[in-house]
């Protein structure tokens, strides 16, 4: 089983749409969690933090953890094409970060 | 805050040649970096830790003796891939976290390494 496993891609959406990716992990005692963004070609960019359950909103980007289900989900709403790119979710175990695959969104014009 | 420069950025060389690659937190102390290797349409794959003035930590898998990481001060790490060859060709990412347990990692802008 993997650590980290996300809802495979690729993700399509139309733009000003709400994008949603999810997360699920398998570390029960994992306290830290993370969405990077990575364009391709370029290195994983973080956008969302989260360490205690519930929602927590930056701008059109809201992360939401439940610890007892061990899933942590991202909603881009208002997608924009720029927002096109992998999301990757970050488990931290310990020191080190598990990642997922990554979701590949794309975001119709 | 916490910027993570990375160079070379990209890097093309003959076989058997070692590159050197070179991480730096610009804005804080980073007390351990990490050392990344993806290869294309992959998640990445963490090589090793390093954490200032101790031996870096290696994943299994991961030669030691073929990736020196050297952390000697709190905002510098450095990997060489020494003797490089075509299939060690990927992009390289490090990234940095502070003292801080809870701080995220921040990434550099990577290194692509293409051995011919």
């Amino acid at each position: 089983q993997k650590e980290v496993e996300q809802n495979s891609g690729p993700l399509s959406v139309p733009e000003g749409a709400i994008a949603s990716l999810n997360c699920t992990y398998s570390d029960r005692g994992s306290q830290s969690f993370f969405w990077y963004r990575q364009y391709s070609g370029k290195s994983p960019e973080l956008i969302m933090s989260i360490y205690s359950n519930g929602d927590k909103e930056d701008g059109r980007f809201t992360a939401q953890l439940n610890k007892a289900s061990q899933y942590v989900s991202l909603l881009i709403r208002d997608s924009q094409p720029s927002d096109s790119a992998t999301y990757l979710c970050a488990v931290r175990g310990d020191y080190k970060l598990s990642f997922g695959a990554g979701t590949t969104v794309t975001v119709r014009a | 805050g916490a910027v993570v420069s990375q160079h070379p950025s990209w890097v093309i060389c003959k076989s058997g040649t070692s590159v050197k690659i070179e991480c730096r937190s610009l804005d804080f102390q980073a007390t351990t970096m990490f050392w990344y290797r993806q290869f294309p349409k992959q998640s990445l794959m963490l090589m090793a830790t390093s954490n200032e003035g101790s031996k870096a930590t290696y994943e299994q898998g991961v030669e030691k003796d073929k990736f020196l990481i050297n952390h000697a001060s709190l905002t510098l790490s450095t990997l060489t891939v020494t003797s490089a060859h075509p299939e060690d060709s990927s992009f390289y990412i490090c990234s940095a976290s502070s003292r801080d347990g809870d701080q995220p990692q921040h990434f550099g802008d990577g290194t692509r390494l293409s051995i011919l």
